[in-house]
């Protein structure tokens, strides 16, 4: 099974709806990233998690980790067309110092207009 | 402006064929990585370098080989060992250390004739 498991695996919403994906880890999480991708395209960092209960915000997107939960959640404040796209949570493996990431399946969001 | 390049964005290969994909960087970090991407899966690590002149196996390095002779650059050779090579394959960077963030590049698709 996924070391990470995202979830929904994909997601429909109409624009200006806000919506929720979530990662969730079967091992204990050291950190958390969170990307995004276009289809065909590489992927693009949005933002690092470190710290249990640590949040952080950029534009309409927020993000938060629970290490007790072992999960962290990426949360869109009134979707737009411009958030469509492949969202990817990778977590820091532990006891490496030079990043080794593993990455979640992606969560395929489109927003209708 | 610093980035990733990867090139060629699409490339084709012949059974038997050994094909080199290349990634360079001018952000002068320490790392770099080398990925692959499957339709519903997320990016499985193929290899990785710390270092200059060093490199090591990532989850899935069967059929796959690279070099580190500079900095800048981290090609990766998928050779004729690998009987599904059909992907989407990520190239990324990042500083040395903790906590960094991988920066990738756009990607080249490999499609098998």
């Amino acid at each position: 099974s996924q070391e990470l498991e995202q979830s929904p695996q994909s997601l429909i919403v109409q624009e200006g709806k806000n919506l929720t994906i979530n990662c969730t880890s079967s091992k204990t999480l050291y950190g958390l990233y969170w990307y995004k991708q276009k289809y065909g395209e590489g992927l693009i960092f949005l933002m690092m998690l470190q710290k249990g209960g640590e949040e952080k915000s950029h534009e309409k997107i927020t993000a938060k980790l629970d290490e007790k939960k072992q999960q962290s959640s990426l949360h869109i404040t009134a979707s737009q067309p411009s958030h469509a796209g492949i969202y990817l949570c990778g977590a820091v493996r532990g006891g490496t110092s030079y990043g080794k990431l593993t990455f979640g399946q992606g969560t395929i969001l489109t927003v209708h207009p | 402006d610093g980035g990733i390049t990867q090139s060629p964005k699409y490339l084709f290969r012949k059974e038997g064929q050994n094909v080199t994909l290349s990634c360079e960087q001018n952000l002068n970090h320490d790392a770099m990585y080398w990925y692959r991407q499957d339709p519903g899966q997320g990016l499985r690590l193929i290899y990785y370098s710390q270092i200059v002149n060093d490199f090591q196996k990532g989850d899935i390095a069967e059929g796959y080989s690279v070099s580190r002779e500079k900095k800048e650059s981290f090609p990766l050779t998928v050779t004729s060992a690998q009987k599904n090579p059909t992907a989407f394959y990520l190239c990324a960077s990042s500083a040395s250390g903790t906590g960094v963030t991988q920066y990738f590049g756009p990607g080249t698709r490999l499609l098998v004739l």
